[in-house]
């Protein structure tokens, strides 16, 4: 069974920018997982940011961005800020219409 | 705009069938590009897909809960709804109703419900 893998957690310093990634045990992330990346702040339902690998959902700033990086999907923050700090979560279809989700990383803005 | 509204009992005993229901306001369940679908997610941990239906019938199942899941779409009501049988602690989760865009080169949760809590426990 392919899991999805994330970083389990990361920090960056205010106003710089990370790269977190989401990968499959078995195999290569492609377009074709059309890659979705989901915002959770503590107690709260999560939020859609990009899918099909690098389109921003509305209204989501174009500090975030998705992408490809090796064989892996990434997502980019620049300029972080403090409210950016909460747990971030890819999700990915597989073959037969399933979808999985990471583990989600939790960002640490200091 | 979109509003999506879980409601169901917030205790369940062990054995017995978890249900819930997602009132779709907004938009309507006969939308031919959404599936409607649940997340859960256990205290502490991350999120897990349970399952998602096309308002026709279609379903598609996580495979480690298929056998225990049913998810239905009522359209007269414009609502869907969970039912997730033989439940035990480990089932004890936020559960969160969504629109599941699957089109063209897409496939993803564009909206969200706030979540319900559901605890098993005798």
């Amino acid at each position: 069974q392919n899991v999805v893998t994330q970083e389990p957690s990361f920090s960056v310093s205010p106003g710089g920018t990370v790269t977190l990634t989401c990968g499959l045990t078995s195999g290569s992330v492609s377009t074709g997982n059309y890659a979705s990346w989901y915002q959770q702040t503590a107690g709260r339902a999560p939020r859609t940011l990009i899918y099909s690998t690098n389109i921003r959902s509305s209204g989501v700033p174009d500090r975030f961005s998705g992408s490809l990086l090796g064989s892996q999907a990434a997502l980019t923050i620049t300029g972080a800020q403090a409210d950016d700090e909460c747990d971030y979560y890819c999700a990915l279809y597989l073959t037969g219409g399933i979808v999985v989700f990471g583990g989600g990383t939790k960002l640490t803005v200091l | 705009q979109l509003q999506l509204q879980e409601s169901g009992p917030g205790v369940v005993k062990p054995s017995e069938t978890l249900s819930l229901t997602c009132s779709v306001s907004g938009d309507s369940v006969r939308s031919s590009i959404y599936y409607w679908g649940w997340i859960r997610q256990s205290p502490g941990k991350g999120l897990e897909w349970i399952g998602s239906m096309y308002y026709s019938g279609y379903s598609l199942y996580n495979p480690s809960l298929k056998s225990r899941v049913t998810i239905s779409v009522d359209t007269s009501r414009n609502e869907f709804s969970l039912k997730l049988n033989s439940v035990s602690a480990a089932d004890t989760a936020v559960y969160y109703c969504a629109r599941h865009e699957k089109g063209e080169q897409r496939d993803h949760f564009d909206s969200w419900g706030q979540g319900t809590l559901v605890t098993v426990s005798s």
